[in-house]
């Protein structure tokens, strides 16, 4: 167990440009978050997969974003035309069913992300 | 009225000595609720998790919970400058997607 991995670890980026951020989970988690987190906040909820399947996105999300998991495994999210709100911490985290109680969620070590 | 909420801070306390993290939340069906620490510039680690009412003793660390208060709340004993991190707690919605909600989280500074 590896723990969960995220790539790249930092991005600049000019406003308007796309940047796409990859997540490899704990590899028996089929459960797979995307969180965004700005200084002095808690992790904001963006999108979650169980499998492959995306099964809940973020109202807060806006449509530049997007996020896939095509094999249930890695999972990819994109931000088309980068704005400077979108300047963030990116947390990918992943965790098994758990049942009615839910499960805690593992974090990878994020990719933080500037755009200029 | 956020969801989950925690006093920002900063709390200090002196090293040795026992520090309180409190927290609220608003869906009185959340089921399960985590505490993580964070330190700067990391990503947050679950140090604690909690389901029924009452105290859960790990370590130094005790998560106390009230669900008819709405109410959870973390003590680290013998606090050491080491614990001095930003303390998130996350709460479970009962609804539809096994998703966590995060508080603000309240960082903590413990002096020497």
């Amino acid at each position: 167990d590896t723990g969960v991995s995220q790539d790249p670890r930092h991005k600049i980026t000019k406003r308007g440009q796309n940047v796409t951020f990859r997540c490899d989970p704990i590899s028996e988690h089929n459960r797979l978050y995307w969180y965004r987190q700005t200084l002095g906040q808690g992790p904001e909820f963006l999108t979650y997969f169980q499998n492959e399947a995306q099964l809940e996105k973020s109202r807060l999300l806006s449509d530049r974003f997007s996020a896939e998991r095509p094999k249930g495994s890695f999972s990819t999210l994109e931000i088309q035309r980068t704005e400077q709100g979108d300047s963030a911490m990116y947390l990918c985290a992943s965790s098994t069913t758990g049942g009615t109680r839910g499960s805690p969620l593992h974090f990878g070590n994020g990719t933080r992300l500037t755009v200029t | 009225q956020k969801e989950v909420e925690q006093n920002s801070g900063p709390l200090s306390v002196p090293e040795g000595a026992i520090a309180s993290l409190n927290c609220t939340y608003s869906d009185r069906g959340s089921q399960s609720f985590f505490w993580y620490r964070q330190y700067s510039g990391k990503s947050p680690e679950l140090i604690m998790s909690i389901y029924s009412n009452g105290d859960k003793e790990d370590g130094r660390f005790t998560a106390q919970l009230n669900k008819a208060s709405q109410y959870v709340s973390l003590l680290i004993r013998d606090s050491q400058p080491s614990d001095s991190a930003t303390y998130l707690c996350a709460v479970n919605r009962p609804q539809g997607a096994q998703k966590l909600v995060f508080g603000q989280g309240t960082r903590l500074t413990i002096n020497p």
